[in-house]
C-alpha cells in the first residue's frame, strides 16, 4: 500500500524567508512520482513541483524545490523568499507507476501561513 | 486555453435523492480522475479513466456510485441514494496520459451537501 504523510498541521513564516514543509512516504512501487500541490482558500488545486524516483537531481521550479532523499523517504518542498499570496493548503501526493499507475496518493495538507 | 471545468459548483440535495456531477476535461487529455475531498483532509482517490474505460475504479466506495466516460471526454460521477456522510467537494483532474510522470490538473471541485 502507498502512503504519505504530512506531519505539521499548521506552518508559520515570516514574509521573505524560507520554510520547509515535511512530507514522507511509504510505497512498493519500484518507479514512483512525486508532487506538491498548492490549494488556496478559493479551493482549487494548482500543481507546483514533480519529482520522479529515479531523477538524479532535486526538482526545481522558480521559488519552489523539492529536497528528495530517497533512502530517508522523504520529498519536503522548500519555499525561498515567501510571500503573502504563499498562504494556503499544502498537500504531498505520489503516484506510483506500476502497481499503482494513475492515481494520486495524497497526504493530509499543511497550512502555511505568511505573517508579513 | 481552457482548464478543467465542472458543473454544477454546489449542489445541495435531501438524503436519499440521486445526484450527477459534471466534469468537463482539458481538451485533448485523455486521462481523468475523480477524487472527493472531505473538510480537512486530502483528496481522496475515486475513479480513474483511460478514455473511455475505468482503468482502476478501486476507490469509489460502495455501489452507490458509479461514473461513465462514454466519449472519451466529458465525465459523470453518479451517486445514488445519497446520504449525509457523501458531503464532500468532488474534484475531477485530466493529464495528457495516465499511469505517466504527468501532471494532473484540477478543475474547481463540485461542492456536495447533502441534507
Amino acid at each position: 500500500a502507498q502512503k504519505i504523510t504530512q506531519t505539521q498541521p499548521g506552518m508559520f513564516v515570516q514574509e521573505k524567508e524560507a520554510v520547509t514543509l515535511d512530507c514522507t512516504y511509504d510505497t512498493s512501487d519500484p518507479s514512483y512520482g512525486l508532487f506538491w500541490y498548492k490549494q488556496p482558500s478559493s479551493g482549487e488545486m494548482i500543481f507546483l513541483i514533480y519529482q520522479g524516483s529515479y531523477d538524479q537531481q532535486n526538482a526545481t521550479e522558480g521559488r519552489y524545490s523539492l529536497n528528495f532523499q530517497k533512502a530517508r523517504k522523504s520529498a519536503n518542498l522548500v519555499i525561498s523568499a515567501s510571500q503573502l499570496g504563499d498562504s494556503a493548503m499544502y498537500f504531498c501526493a505520489m503516484m506510483g507507476i506500476y502497481n499503482q499507475g494513475g492515481k494520486l496518493i495524497f497526504g493530509q495538507g499543511t497550512e502555511l501561513s505568511v505573517k508579513p | 486555453g481552457a482548464g478543467v471545468s465542472q458543473t454544477p459548483s454546489n449542489k445541495v440535495t435531501e438524503k436519499g435523492k440521486y445526484v450527477e456531477l459534471r466534469c468537463d476535461p482539458i481538451s485533448g487529455h485523455t486521462a481523468l480522475y475523480w477524487y472527493r475531498q472531505s473538510l480537512g483532509q486530502g483528496p481522496e482517490f475515486l475513479i480513474y479513466f483511460q478514455g473511455t474505460g475505468a482503468a482502476d475504479d478501486s476507490g469509489l466506495p460502495n455501489d452507490r456510485f458509479f461514473a461513465v466516460r462514454p466519449e472519451g471526454s466529458v465525465s459523470t460521477l453518479k451517486i445514488q441514494r445519497t446520504e449525509r456522510g457523501d458531503s464532500a467537494v468532488y474534484l475531477c483532474a485530466s493529464s495528457v496520459q495516465g499511469r505517466a510522470h504527468n501532471e494532473q490538473f484540477f478543475g474547481p471541485g463540485t461542492r456536495l451537501t447533502v441534507l
